[in-house]
C-alpha cells in the first residue's frame, strides 16, 4: 500500500526549533516530489514547498521562503519540515503529500494523490 | 490571498446536480485539480487532469474548464459528499508555483 506517515503531535514554545517527519512506503521515494501543505486552525490549505528526494532539489512558495526548511533523506524515504524559530502564528496542521505526475491524450498534468495523515504542531508559550 | 477563487459556500439538495467553480489566470494554461476534506480528516483527490478519477472516487465526481474557469461537478449529490472542496493549480506568476483556492464548504440539504 502507497502511503505517508508523518510524525506526532507537537507542542512547543516560540522561539523553539522542531523537525517533523513524513514516510514514505510502497513506492519509488526518490521518483515522486513530496511537497508540505499548512492548514490553520478553521482556514484553507496554503502550499509551503515541495522537493524532489532523487536529487534534493526543493522549491517554496514565497509565502514560505525562508521561514521553514523542507528537506529529505532518501535512505530512509522520510521527507522533513523543519522550524528554528517558532511562532504563535506557526500553529496548524501540516500535511504532507506526493505528487503525482500524469501524461495522456490531453497532454500534462500533476496532482498531490497520496496525503500524510497529518501532524498538529501547537505553538503557545 | 489565493490566486485561485473559489465560492465560499454552496448548497444542494440531496440527488441534485451541483458545480463548484475555481477561477484563475493560470487555468487558462494549467488544469485544477481537485481535493475533499470532510472534518478531522485529510484531503483527498477527487479529480486531476483533464477529468480523471483516482480509483475509488465516485463516477459521480466529474471535472471541467473553459478559460479561466475550472469546475467540479457533483452529479446526484448524496449526503457523503457533504465536505470542504479545494481546487489546486498553478500561481500566475514566473515561478508557477502550485497554489491552492479558498476553498468551498458544500452543503447537501
Amino acid at each position: 500500500e502507497v502511503q505517508l506517515v508523518q510524525s506526532g503531535a507537537e507542542v512547543k514554545k516560540p522561539g523553539e526549533s522542531l523537525k517533523i517527519s513524513c514516510k514514505g512506503s510502497g513506492y519509488s521515494f526518490t521518483s515522486y516530489w513530496i511537497g508540505w501543505v499548512r492548514q490553520m486552525p478553521g482556514k484553507g490549505l496554503e502550499w509551503m514547498g515541495i522537493i524532489y528526494p532523487g536529487d534534493s532539489d526543493t522549491r517554496y512558495s514565497p509565502s514560505f521562503q525562508g521561514q521553514v526548511t523542507i528537506s529529505a533523506d532518501k535512505s530512509i524515504s522520510t521527507a522533513y519540515l523543519q522550524w528554528s524559530s517558532l511562532k504563535a502564528s506557526d500553529t496548524a496542521m501540516y500535511y504532507c503529500v506526493r505528487r503525482a505526475d500524469y501524461y495522456d491524450s490531453s497532454g500534462y498534468s500533476d496532482a498531490f494523490d497520496i496525503w500524510g495523515q497529518g501532524t498538529m504542531v501547537t505553538v503557545s508559550s | 490571498s489565493s490566486e485561485l477563487t473559489q465560492d465560499p459556500a454552496v448548497s444542494v439538495a440531496l440527488g441534485q446536480t451541483v458545480r463548484i467553480t475555481c477561477q484563475g489566470d493560470s487555468l487558462r494554461s494549467y488544469y485544477a485539480s481537485w481535493y475533499q476534506q470532510k472534518p478531522g480528516q485529510a484531503p483527498v483527490l477527487v479529480i486531476y487532469g483533464k477529468n480523471n478519477r483516482p480509483s475509488g472516487i465516485p463516477d459521480r465526481f466529474s471535472g471541467s474548464s473553459s478559460g479561466n474557469t475550472a469546475s467540479l461537478t457533483i452529479t446526484g449529490a448524496q449526503a457523503e459528499d457533504e465536505a470542504d472542496y479545494y481546487c489546486n493549480s498553478r500561481d500566475s506568476s514566473g515561478n508557477h508555483l502550485p497554489v491552492f483556492g479558498g476553498g468551498t464548504k458544500l452543503t447537501v440539504l
